[in-house]
């Protein structure tokens, strides 16, 4: 079935660098790209959307500079957390349109961001 | 704006016994889907059931069979003989028709198996 690969699966970095997050639809093009944060023991809230060729799409409250999402092929969608501090530590996942479903999702297996 | 509602944040069943987990959400759409995702502590989510709107039959996979009412805006998963393995969060989740359209997620259901 369709896969989405990210990575990396777990990273730690130091307040105030850069990380990046990548998505790659395997075997399938994603034009679209969903980007959720994940709290401890809490739910799945969306940030944003990315469509290939275009500005990605933040939801409210999102701070767009600081999250900044590339959807630069139609299998690569990047997010990057900018200057990164300790409160943006949490689990990230992505999501794509499932290919085959019609109207189902593949989830990436996430990623646990810890900022030191 | 579309919201999804789960009310019991804890579950607790005996392993071969049945639990069901309780879901409402609210739409003025009148054609849409729904799902129940799990999410084990792997943290990777694997779709359980979905159910499309249009379907008055109420969807079935193997353990797992849910109990859709559309008109009281309820999607209640049912799961009969439960296993150790089925030990995970679950979540409902929401989107509306058309290309991509994003999930909206309830806030969870940790459900225990136990012995």
């Amino acid at each position: 079935g369709a896969v989405v690969s990210q990575h990396p699966s777990r990273v730690i970095c130091k307040s105030g660098t850069s990380v990046k997050i990548e998505c790659r639809s395997l075997d399938f093009q994603a034009t679209t790209m969903f980007w959720y944060r994940q709290f401890p023991k809490k739910s799945l809230m969306l940030m944003a959307t990315s469509n290939e060729g275009s500005k990605a799409t933040y939801e409210q409250g999102v701070e767009k500079d600081k999250f900044l999402i590339n959807h630069a092929s139609l299998t690569l969608s990047t997010l990057t957390v900018t200057s990164a501090h300790p409160e943006d530590s949490s689990f990230y996942i992505c999501s794509a349109p499932s290919p085959t479903g019609g109207y189902g999702y593949t989830f990436g297996s996430g990623t646990r961001l810890t900022v030191v | 704006a579309q919201t999804v509602t789960q009310s019991q944040p804890e579950m607790s069943v005996q392993e071969a016994e049945t639990v069901t987990l309780s879901c409402t959400y609210d739409t003025s759409e009148s054609d849409y889907y729904l799902f129940w995702y799990k999410q084990p502590p792997s943290r990777q989510m694997i779709l359980v059931i979905r159910q499309e709107a249009y379907k008055q039959q109420n969807a079935t996979e193997n353990r797992f069979s849910v109990n859709f009412q559309k008109a009281a805006k309820s999607f209640s998963l049912k799961i009969s003989d439960s296993q150790l393995g089925d030990a995970a969060m679950y979540f409902c989740a929401y989107r509306r028709t058309g290309t991509a359209s994003k999930l909206t997620f309830g806030t969870g259901t940790r459900l225990q198996v136990t012995l």
